[in-house]
């Protein structure tokens, strides 16, 4: 069985905090590691997509890395906005294989 | 460029019957996967169409079966509807081709099914 872990669940925060997300998954067999952000009632959005050990990605104020060896990868984003709020879902891939999903982090930014 | 779309966006069945849900991938992409979240639960993989043809499938029971068409849009068939069917159905487009190199996935809104 595949397992892809997310914590913490569900994380408030204040406008302008900084935050971070892991994401652990197999180390076996990697093919690719996927981060989505899916606000509610909309469709999820791709954020990353990350295939080489060490890769660190950034996309505006959110960034990511990856540990292929270990099995994780952390989300960050820095200074925290209202339009921050969102699930953020990672999935896992195998050789060419489907995405294996986290159950996601829910991030909720008070102004 | 039209994003990934699907159709319906809710629906509601009793225990027994059967349903269809549509996707039309984005422009351009040949490959469409349809996952299912439950309520609590990440999205699972349900299966992934390529040429008219099922390519992968996830740990569902044959009551899950689909469909593509020549236009690369793509149905998915639950018959016999459990309780349990309640979920979020999405459906995500990609390209065949790029599939070895990481190739993202788009994902639709979903479809909401409800089964009484």
């Amino acid at each position: 069985i595949l397992n892809v872990e997310q914590s913490p669940q569900s994380l408030h925060v204040q406008e302008g905090d900084s935050t971070n997300f892991t994401c652990s998954f197999p180390s076996s067999n990697f093919y690719a590691l996927h981060w989505y952000r899916w606000e509610t009632a909309k469709s999820p959005e791709a954020l990353f997509v990350m295939t080489l050990n060490g890769d660190e990605k950034k996309k505006g104020r959110i960034s990511a890395t990856l540990n292929t060896k270990e099995g994780y990868s952390y989300l960050y984003i820095k200074g925290s906005q209202p339009e921050d709020s969102a699930t953020y879902l990672c999935a896992f891939r195998r050789s060419q294989g489907n995405l294996i999903f986290g159950k996601g982090t829910k991030l909720s930014v008070k102004p | 460029d039209a994003g990934v779309t699907q159709s319906p966006t809710h629906l509601i069945k009793t225990r027994g019957q059967q349903v269809t849900l549509r996707c039309s991938p984005k422009s351009g992409h040949d490959t469409v996967s349809w996952y299912q979240q439950a309520l609590g639960q990440g999205p699972q993989f349900i299966f992934q169409y390529y040429e008219e043809e099922e390519r992968q499938r996830g740990n569902f029971p044959d009551r899950f079966s689909g469909h593509q068409f020549p236009n690369y849009s793509s149905e998915l068939n639950v018959n016999a509807l459990l309780l349990g069917d309640s979920a979020l159905y999405l459906c995500a487009s990609s390209l065949w081709l790029l599939a070895g190199l990481g190739n993202e996935q788009f994902f639709g809104p979903g479809t909401r099914l409800t089964v009484l």
